[in-house]
């Protein structure tokens, strides 16, 4: 069975930085592309950013990038997102979700964990 | 304001067919695949359809997509209460990943 397990979220002044963490198992996690979705409450989805299944490529929505790195390790099956500079506009539910291929753009997300919430707020 | 556009809600009675429609550019739709995601209230969203018309395993006929040029839709036949969910399409283009506003459907 497939399982995503995010860890790491919680309440964080704005500027200052958060690493989000996603464990998954139940399947060959280095064949497969990840990414970070968030939701903010009430609102909709949002792509964050993407990484291919050898860290050889990633991608980053407009709105992070410069700020977030997303990386794995596939020999630990872990997913990670690293998020400096937090604004108020990054308070969102944070999901991990995996690719249906291996590489980052023009896939689906076939499997989601449950998320972890992030709240920027003084 | 999401890149992809879809109807804030829909609405069916159970065993009644209902379409959800997405519309986008050329740079998105018009040059990628379309995903359909169903989020249930409390969870986190679900794969429902990929590649414009494919379902994963365990998901029922029910659901179908298609996409013709800039614009893709969701049918669900057969409509039954748990199918009331927020429903987004999504696809790619240049910036990555791009995501609908959903579509909040009613079952009557």
């Amino acid at each position: 069975e497939v399982q995503l397990v995010e860890s790491g979220g919680g309440l964080v002044q704005p500027g200052r930085s958060l690493r989000l963490s996603c464990a998954a198992s139940g399947f060959t996690f280095d064949d497969y592309g990840m990414h970070w979705v968030r939701q903010a409450p009430g609102k909709g989805l949002e792509w964050v950013s993407g990484i291919s299944w050898n860290s050889g490529t990633t991608g980053y929505a407009d709105s992070v990038k410069g700020r977030f790195t997303i990386s794995r390790d596939n020999a630990k099956n872990s997913l990670y997102l690293q998020m400096n500079s937090l604004r108020a506009e990054d308070t969102a539910l944070y999901y991990c979700a995996k690719g249906v291929t291996l590489a980052v753009a023009g896939t689906g997300f076939d499997y989601w964990g449950q998320g972890t919430l992030v709240t920027v707020s003084s | 304001q999401s890149v992809l556009t879809q109807p804030p809600s829909a609405s069916g009675t159970p065993g009644q067919r209902v379409t959800i429609s997405c519309s986008g550019s050329s740079s998105n739709i018009g040059s990628n695949t379309v995903n359909w995601y169903q989020q249930l209230p409390g969870a986190a969203p679900k794969l429902l359809i990929y590649s414009n018309n494919q379902r994963p395993s365990g998901v029922p006929d029910r659901f179908s997509g298609s996409k013709s040029g800039t614009s893709a839709s969701l049918a669900i036949s057969g409509l039954h209460s748990e199918d009331e969910a927020v429903y987004y399409c999504a696809g790619w283009d240049d910036s990555g990943a791009v995501f609908g506003g959903g579509t909040k459907l009613t079952v009557l």
